[in-house]
């Protein structure tokens, strides 16, 4: 069964740092682009990030390009996704999911992983 | 803001069609993708590219596209289909991914 398993949220202080994982399974992971997305509470999804299947060329939204970073590790067969310099507003659920192709269609989805910027 | 915009919400009766629209400059050079939400859930693909669903879509969903817009289309909604839709594409600039936001579709 293809699937992707988020881990790493949890609340924070602003100015704060959290790094979230994705372990996926049942795919050929090294294959796939991947990418962040995420969802603050009641509004719309909004890409973070994407990452190519090699890692060599990575992708941000305007919003955290230079306070989030994006890698993956193909022997763990984990996305990561570093957040530092946390901001209240980068509250959300944070999902990763498999590009069926750089930056085309996101065809499987994780669960989602919560995180909370707040004193 | 949101260089995709879609209706906030739009409503049909069970076993109508539904046209659920996405409009952007970007959508004149790229294909939109489209994700069905169902609430506490995460997002499914339902539609990609010209007009290609991933298996398990039920083919009562289409997409299409014209000049700036895109259009995932419901033939004979069902109540399942009652959930939010985002369209998807690449930004003008080329740089990075932007969502819609989103359209709340009811089933009457």
């Amino acid at each position: 069964e293809v699937q992707l398993l988020e881990s790493g949220g949890g609340l924070v202080q602003p100015g704060g740092s959290l790094r979230l994982s994705c372990e996926a399974s049942g795919f050929t992971f090294s294959d796939f682009a991947m990418s962040w997305v995420r969802q603050a509470p009641g509004k719309g999804l909004e890409w973070v990030s994407g990452i190519t299947a090699s890692g060599g060329t990575t992708k941000y939204t305007d919003s955290v390009k230079g306070r989030f970073t994006i890698s993956r590790d193909t022997s763990k067969n984990t996305l990561y996704l570093q957040l530092d310099n946390l901001r209240a507003e980068d509250t959300a659920v944070y999902y990763c999911a498999k590009d069926t192709e750089w930056l085309v269609a996101f065809d499987v989805w994780g669960q989602g992983t919560v995180v909370t910027v707040s004193s | 803001s949101s260089e995709l915009t879609q209706d906030p919400a739009v409503s049909v009766a069970l076993g109508q069609t539904v046209r659920i629209t996405c409009h952007g400059d970007s959508l004149r050079r790229y294909y939109a993708t489209w994700y069905q939400q169902k609430s506490g859930q995460a997002p499914v693909l339902v539609m990609f590219g010209k007009d290609s669903r991933p298996s398990g879509i039920p083919d009562r969903f289409s997409g299409s596209s014209s000049g700036n817009t895109a259009s995932l289309t419901i033939t004979g909604a069902q109540a399942e289909d009652e959930a939010e839709y985002y369209c998807k594409s690449l930004d003008s600039s080329d740089s990075h991914l932007v969502f819609g936001g989103g359209t709340k579709l009811t089933v009457l």
